[in-house]
């Protein structure tokens, strides 16, 4: 049983471009959060989402963020306009409940915009 | 709203001696409790996590902590740290089930264990 799955592992950016982050769960797993980690800092929950929907979007920047979890394949987080700010390692946890208590992390996009 | 405090941002230890990583945190309900640990461009492995009972918590690698209510503290402890412990760790909690779906995070202990 594969662990989490995040790729790609680093993504180099110029301001201005689009990002794609995908997170494949474990098997089994319907349940996806995603967590952002700037420099210097822990890590700042984004979103949580279930199958085919989002049930918690507080964490998410009002514009330029998106996140999707298909009925089929990954789940994706979508940045628009990247600019400098956005550089920060991005983590997804995925869990077969909706309980943090049986999440596994992934190892993680460090996304740098350049 | 809950929030989390590692009082640490960087902790120095030599090889074989004890280590404590302190972590209090914030909330207005009962809340669990998670140590995770980030090595060098890694993701988090959970090391430790309590929900209920026993306040004394055993993890992996030979850590754990203890549950202190009266305090709202959750401190990470080793008798006997090595090399390998060098990381980063992260303390956080989460609302039990109805309550929220998200970690709230410290800003991590930078642990350097040197020989």
């Amino acid at each position: 049983n594969a662990g989490v799955m995040q790729n790609p592992r680093h993504l180099v950016r110029r301001r201005g471009q689009e990002a794609r982050l995908r997170c494949s769960p474990m098997k089994g797993h319907s349940h996806v959060y995603w967590y952002r980690q700037l420099p210097e800092e822990g890590l700042k929950f984004m979103v949580y989402l279930q199958k085919e929907n989002i049930i918690d979007e507080s964490g998410m920047p009002k514009e330029r963020f998106s996140a999707e979890f298909p009925k089929e394949g990954p789940s994706i987080l979508r940045i628009q306009q990247v600019v400098r700010g956005d550089s920060a390692a991005y983590f997804c946890a995925s869990s077969p409940t909706g309980a943090h208590t049986e999440a596994f992390f992934g190892q993680g996009t460090r996304l740098t915009v350049v | 709203a809950q929030s989390v405090t590692q009082l640490d941002s960087q902790v120095p230890v030599f090889e074989e001696a004890p280590v404590e990583l302190r972590c209090n945190y914030s909330s207005s309900v009962s809340v669990y409790l998670f140590w995770y640990v980030q090595y060098p461009n890694q993701g988090l492995q959970l090391l430790l996590k309590y929900l209920s009972g026993s306040t004394l918590v055993k993890g992996i690698n030979g850590f754990e902590a203890e549950f202190n209510k009266s305090q709202t503290s959750f401190h990470l402890r080793k008798p006997s740290v090595h090399i390998s412990d060098t990381a980063e760790y992260f303390c956080a909690v989460s609302e039990p089930p109805g309550g929220g779906n998200k970690l709230t995070f410290g800003t991590g202990t930078q642990l350097k264990v040197e020989l």
